[in-house]
């Protein structure tokens, strides 16, 4: 199977701040790659497929890259309502371990 | 609009069995693949199984294969997931997912709200 390696586990930073969660996949993936924000109590949402396509109605602020192994989510403006929990994808397949965005 | 609703949750002891359904409306569901995600308390989402639009292909993740089965009936508009000698990691919330579409790119889209399985003696 392939596994999928989030890093950071955590990360603290402030409104206004561009953050960068990355995914790594075990094996080439090709572009088979999505990201999905969690708030507690509720079902993911999806944000990014086929690596760096924004789901519809999904804010400009975030955008995907990569290929192969390697793919990085970037929230250009971190704002109030993105303090939440990312994973990301290999479809159909593995969710990597998340990454927490809290409050610095 | 879009909807999936999942029963068949519940108290179940080690070594048990119970079945998972996903009831969905809105859309034509024989046109869409469609997975069985968990999450245990505090933890992170897993993925647990895929199955195409007419079950020729059908994926499980290695902690639930040879254990679980998943299967659809397109005349009913249903998803299952019929889980067999159940472990207390086996402990979730699962969610049935649909894909974004119907060809191509085929990530989990559309969420129910989930069904609680408790594996405890």
């Amino acid at each position: 199977d392939i596994q999928m390696t989030q890093s950071p586990s955590t990360l603290s930073a402030s409104v206004g701040d561009r953050v960068t969660i990355t995914c790594r996949a075990s094996q080439s993936i090709s572009n088979w790659l999505a990201w999905y924000q969690q708030k507690p109590g509720k079902a993911p949402k999806l944000l990014i497929y086929d690596a760096s396509s924004l789901e519809s109605g999904v804010p400009s602020r975030f955008s995907g890259s990569g290929s192969g192994t390697d793919f990085t989510l970037t929230i250009s403006s971190l704002q109030p309502d993105d303090f939440a929990t990312y994973y990301c994808q290999q479809y159909p397949g593995a969710f990597g371990q998340g990454t927490k965005v809290e409050i610095k | 609009e879009v909807q999936l609703v999942e029963s068949g949750g519940g108290l179940v002891q080690p070594g048990g069995s119970l079945r998972l359904s996903c009831a969905a409306s809105g859309f034509t569901f024989s046109s869409y693949s469609m997975n069985w995600v968990r999450q245990a308390p505090g933890k992170g989402l897993e993925w647990v199984s895929y199955i195409s639009t007419s079950s020729s292909v059908i994926y499980y993740a290695d902690s639930v294969k040879g254990r679980f089965t998943i299967s659809r009936d397109n005349a009913r508009n249903s998803l299952y997931l019929q889980m067999n000698s159940l472990r207390v990691e086996d402990t979730a919330v699962y969610y049935c997912a649909r894909a974004l579409h119907s060809s191509g790119s085929i990530p989990p889209r559309f969420w129910g709200q989930g069904t609680l399985v408790t594996v405890s003696s």
